[in-house]
């Protein structure tokens, strides 16, 4: 199964900060990679497929890049509705894993 | 609009079977390429993927929890049902049924989740 860690593990950040979030794979996934974001009692959300493509809906202030083994998700000026968990997540035909996740809190 | 959403005990005792059903809309599994996981998780930790059955019934499993879960479909109702034996407080989770979306990589498929539902708390304790 393909490994994935995440940095930092949390992250503090202010209201108009540019955040970036790097998740590594242990093995090439090519773009195969998805993000999610999870806030408080809530289902993940999927805000990133195939490593740089945007969901519809999701804001423009969130962009994805990468290749191979590492990937950063980052957020150009984080608004006070980003203050979440964020997972990377590779693309699998069968066994899926995600990263450990990044919590991004209010500095 | 896709939609989907988990039922199921709140509340189980340990050594009990876990049955959930995860109710459907805006999409069939009778449809080729449709596909629907099983994923739990843990208070404070990432996702943990327990499941899979595609549109022709292939179904896929967790290397860990292979030998207690059951995952199946019933395609008139647009649901889709997991069982998991032998419940453990370990086993206390939030439980979510999600849709994969597939894209053809090499040979196969690479995959992820699209569309969750809002997901379910299990506790098993006595």
């Amino acid at each position: 199964d393909i490994q994935m860690t995440q940095s930092p593990s949390t992250l503090s950040a202010s209201v108009g900060d540019r955040v970036i979030i790097t998740c590594r794979a242990s093995q090439s996934i090519n773009t195969w990679l998805a993000w999610y974001q999870q806030k408080p009692g809530k289902a993940p959300k999927i805000l990133i497929y195939k490593a740089s493509s945007l969901e519809s809906g999701v804001p423009s202030r969130f962009s994805g890049s990468g290749s191979g083994t590492e990937f950063t998700l980052t957020i150009s000026s984080l608004q006070p509705d980003d203050y979440a968990t964020y997972y990377c997540q590779p693309y699998s035909a069968h066994i899926f894993t995600f990263g450990p996740g990044t919590k991004v809190d209010i500095k | 609009q896709v939609t989907l959403k988990e039922s199921g005990p709140a509340v189980v005792k340990p050594t009990q079977t876990l049955t959930l059903t995860c109710t459907f809309s805006g999409f069939s599994l009778s449809t080729s390429g449709m596909r629907v996981s099983w994923i739990r998780q843990s208070p404070g930790k990432a996702p943990e993927w327990l499941a899979r059955i595609d549109w022709d019934d292939d179904k896929f499993y967790s290397t860990s929890l292979k030998t207690r879960v059951s995952i199946s479909k019933d395609t008139s109702k647009n649901q889709v049902v997991l069982t998991m034996t032998n419940m453990d407080p370990v086993d206390t989770a939030t439980y979510f049924c999600a849709r994969v979306s597939c894209a053809a990589a090499g040979t196969g498929w690479a995959c992820y989740f699209d569309k969750w539902g809002q997901g379910m708390l299990v506790t098993v304790s006595s």
